[in-house]
């Protein structure tokens, strides 16, 4: 298994701000990735991070908006750029690890933009 | 494109059994995934199916049909501290795909 932990675990920022996400694993895993989960909603997958390379995105993110780091096999961030109100969510960092079949969550953070 | 889609509702009553279905369409299939969400909390591992068939695992179980790209998740003698949303969750290629999960209230 993995545990994850995510800095800041929640923020109220101002609009036309950036706000920068921190994903740290305890051990190495080989997929990391990033979501999204609005208010009463599922989970919608904003990208894979790759490390040592560009993440790859799903249909209707964008790397402007949301540029992500992996620089090493632990640890990634995800950047909230320009933010609106409508950016107001819970951010979650997944990872996976070679051996597990499952996917393991950090705690989330909760974003509040105003 | 990728559809996966979950009952948004569901009540029981405690001690009694609960089945939630996930039907799905996705590009890609290298299984099934249920996840269980407590209010404010980190989606936490129930069950995988790759193969057709029942998964069980205590009073939880999972059961698949490719086929049909129809899964559900059955809950037996159900507690108060179920009360939570489950997540349906195709993997397609290495990734995971939520469905639109099951809020489940338990009654008393």
């Amino acid at each position: 298994s993995a545990v994850i932990s995510q800095k800041p675990s929640r923020d109220i920022c101002q609009r036309g701000t950036s706000l920068t996400i921190q994903c740290q694993v305890d051990s190495q895993v080989t997929m990391m990735f990033w979501y999204r989960q609005q208010p009463g909603q599922s989970l919608t997958l904003i990208a894979t991070a790759n490390q040592g390379s560009e993440a790859t995105y799903e249909s209707g993110f964008v790397i402007d908006k949301f540029p992500i780091s992996r620089p090493n096999l632990t640890f990634s961030t995800l950047t909230v750029s320009n933010m609106s109100p409508e950016d107001s969510s819970i951010y979650l960092c997944s990872a996976r690890t070679g051996e597990s079949t499952e996917a393991f969550f950090g705690q989330g953070t909760r974003l509040t933009v105003v | 494109g990728q559809n996966i889609d979950q009952p948004t509702e569901m009540t029981a009553t405690e001690g009694a059994i609960v089945q939630i279905n996930c039907t799905y369409q996705t590009s890609g299939f290298n299984g099934l995934f249920w996840y269980q969400q407590h209010a404010g909390e980190a989606p936490t591992f129930l069950s995988y199916n790759v193969l057709d068939g029942l998964e069980e695992k205590g009073r939880f179980s999972s059961f698949l049909s490719r086929s049909k790209g129809y899964s559900y998740l059955l809950l037996k003698e159900l507690q108060m501290k179920d009360s939570a949303s489950y997540l349906c969750a195709v993997k397609s290629t290495d990734k995971l795909i939520f469905g639109t999960g099951t809020r489940l209230q338990v009654f008393p």
